[in-house]
């Protein structure tokens, strides 16, 4: 069966960087994209972009340019998400989700993973 | 960017009723690019209708999507107690980007 997951919780400072990790099985790992959604708390999701784990190419949402990262392995079934220069507002769990682009939808997600920003 | 405003913000219900919630699009989405989900407290959001009307598996067939354009709704007939959840709309129309509605949360009444 699909399983997604993720990292466990991360405490980091302002300015600091987080990688978030979120294995995946049961599927075949580069037949389908992998998104990036985050939620702060008592919010709705928000969309951080995706990585095709075929060719490791990604697209990111434009308010993340320059400080996010999403990466592969392909050996071990693994993506990745680095989110660097960490503020406050960074606060929240963060999901990875498989695009199902014969459903277009996300049909699994990780069991998300809380990142506290804190001094 | 494709904005996606979702009405009403809480929507207060009794259990056998039905709730009928709305998606509405900045700019006209393609069906097939919009879905729905339901987040419960503490869990991931789960996926519920694709192609605006397309149910996901396992999902109860109380629950039917429609709409087209920049108008989209979500009913649940006969409000079942596990119902009582927040629901998001999602649009992929503008892939490479995608973005989500702010959430209907259905409280019970």
């Amino acid at each position: 069966q699909v399983q997604v997951v993720q990292s466990g919780a991360e405490v980091k400072k302002p300015g600091a960087s987080v990688k978030v990790s979120c294995k995946a099985s049961g599927y075949t790992f580069t037949g389908y994209y992998m998104h990036w959604v985050r939620q702060a708390p008592g919010q709705g999701p928000e969309w951080m972009g995706w990585i095709n784990p075929n060719s490791g190419g990604t697209h990111y949402a434009q308010r993340f340019q320059g400080r996010v990262t999403m990466t592969r392995d392909t050996s071990i079934s693994t993506v990745y998400m680095e989110l660097s220069r960490l503020r406050s507002d960074d606060t929240a769990v963060y999901y990875c989700a498989r695009d199902n682009a014969i459903v277009v939808g996300f049909d699994y997600w990780g069991q998300g993973t809380l990142v506290t920003v804190s001094s | 960017e494709i904005v996606l405003t979702q009405s009403p913000g809480t929507l207060s219900l009794s259990p056998g009723e039905r709730a009928t919630l709305s998606c509405r699009a900045s700019q006209s989405v393609s069906s097939t690019y919009l879905a729905w989900y339901q987040q419960k407290p503490g869990q991931a959001p789960r996926l519920l209708i694709y192609g605006a009307s397309s149910r996901a598996t396992g999902v109860p067939d109380r629950f039917t999507g429609s709409g087209s354009g920049t108008d989209f709704t979500l009913t649940i007939s006969g409000l079942e107690p596990e119902d009582f959840a927040v629901y998001y709309c999602q649009q992929s129309y503008s892939s490479p980007t995608y973005t989500f509605g702010q959430g209907t949360k259905l409280e019970i009444k």
